[in-house]
């Protein structure tokens, strides 16, 4: 198995220029997270999914962050509009059970400048 | 919300040395989880605890799970340079998703 892919590895950007990150699950994991890490705020969860469906976004910082997961291989996070504040490591990891071990990608590295 | 704390931030100890990172929650767990992240890399999944006073051993390293459940350590024995990595603990309350600790930061002088 490839494990857990995420696209791009790293992003430079301009304020106010949307942002899109993608992630593709190991497949048959019903779960995927998406996770933000910086150094001041460690790794946070944004929100989860269970079999597509989203179980809790409550880790979604503001109205500016929005995730979809359109099919059981595929999700993405987009930023829009980007700010300075939302430079950090953003991780996709994928389960097969909410509580069970996570398969963390590589992660998508952003700047906004 | 749940919280997960860990301690110590940074620990830099000399080859051969113990070492020792804490994880503590206000809050019984269901299970705790342990990750090691190298520089540059992404979290690893190392081990999970799920019973109460539980002690688990991988080589040169022992995991605890409290009594009470809302407490776990990580324990490496005669560190070497090839442990160096942040550790991180990750707990659930209820069963819902995992919640990570600040983890702590390893260094390791040959």
């Amino acid at each position: 198995d490839a494990g857990v892919i995420q696209s791009p590895r790293h992003e430079v950007t301009e304020m106010g220029q949307e942002v899109t990150l993608r992630c593709k699950p190991i497949s048959g994991h019903d779960y995927l997270f998406w996770y933000r890490q910086t150094m001041m705020r460690g790794l946070e969860l944004l929100i989860y999914f269970n079999n597509n469906v989203p179980i809790d976004d409550s880790g979604m910082p503001e109205d500016r962050f929005s995730a979809k997961m359109p099919n059981a291989s595929f999700s993405t996070l987009k930023i829009q509009p980007s700010e300075p504040r939302d430079s950090a490591v953003y991780f996709c990891a994928s389960s097969g059970r909410s509580t069970g071990e996570l398969f963390f990608g590589e992660g998508s590295r952003l700047t906004v400048l | 919300g749940q919280q997960v704390m860990q301690i110590p931030q940074y620990q830099h100890v000399q080859e051969g040395e113990d070492f020792t990172t804490y994880c503590n929650s206000s809050t019984t767990l269901s299970n705790i989880q342990w990750y090691k992240q190298r520089p540059g890399g992404h979290p690893v999944f190392l081990i999970q605890l799920v019973k109460s006073g539980e002690v688990k051993k991988q080589k040169r390293l022992t995991f605890q799970f409290g009594e009470a459940k809302k407490n776990s350590s990580l324990h490496i024995t005669a560190t070497q340079t090839t442990d160096v990595g942040t550790y991180f603990c990750a707990g659930s309350q209820d069963n819902n998703d995992m919640r990570f600790g600040a983890g702590t930061r390893l260094t390791v002088k040959p």
